[in-house]
């Protein structure tokens, strides 16, 4: 079956853009992370969706970082006035978790972003 | 504060041999250890995964061993080919056990097998 899809595979933009990326869980799967992976910092959680609860937002890193997941299914991600720092791969994770418990997570291929 | 430790960051081994990578925690509530193979250009994939009440997983040539009182797990690749040369993540989460399923990793381990 398909697995987690993300879009674009690369983003190129100027510094003080606003960037959107989009995030498609693999079918069935309520839960949906998103994860940022950075030279110096590793992969760093940013925010947890799952089902109709309030999301986690625990791991962004400032308020020009945003979130939503319509429909419980499509996540996007966006950054608004970018800067060079959120230069970046951005990953999707999905995981079908029931209730109370965890399951494994499955991660899309990445957005490279760059912020120039 | 670096809740999930990771060594070494690099690793060369030859073909045949056993790759070894550790890393140590510190969250006694972590209940679910997953390690992650990612190759350049690839999101991260699922190798293997355990959970605090056993102390060793085998899948094929990758196992797992668990240390609970010593809060350290390590990830062994057995008769290591070129095909494993990747990068190895370690992670910790609770999701196993409440509702913070998000993963903590470890910086990375560049493993490279020499033919």
């Amino acid at each position: 079956g398909a697995g987690v899809s993300q879009s674009p595979s690369n983003k190129v933009t100027e510094k003080g853009k606003d960037v959107e990326l989009r995030c498609d869980p693999i079918s069935g799967h309520t839960a949906l992370y998103w994860y940022r992976q950075s030279l110096g910092q590793g992969l760093e959680f940013l925010i947890y969706f799952q089902g109709n609860s309030a999301p986690d937002k625990s791991g962004l890193p400032s308020d020009r970082f945003s979130a939503e997941r319509t429909g419980g299914s499509v996540s996007t991600l966006t950054i608004q006035r970018t800067q060079q720092e959120d230069s970046a791969v951005y990953l999707c994770a999905s995981s079908f978790d029931p209730p109370g418990q965890g399951s494994e997570q499955y991660f899309g291929p990445g957005t490279r972003l760059t912020v120039t | 504060q670096q809740q999930v430790k990771q060594s070494p960051q690099s690793l060369i081994v030859q073909k045949g041999g056993i790759s070894i990578i550790n890393c140590a925690y510190e969250n006694t509530a972590f209940d679910y250890f997953p390690w992650y193979q990612q190759f350049p250009g690839k999101g991260p994939a699922l190798l293997i995964a355990i959970r605090p009440d056993v102390s060793e997983k085998k899948e094929g040539r990758f196992t797992i061993s668990f240390n609970k009182s010593a809060k350290q797990f390590s990830l062994h690749i057995m008769d290591s080919q070129p095909g494993d040369s990747a990068t190895y993540f370690c992670a910790a989460s609770m999701g196993f056990g409440g509702s913070q399923g998000n993963l903590i990793f470890g910086k990375g381990t560049k493993l490279s097998v020499k033919p």
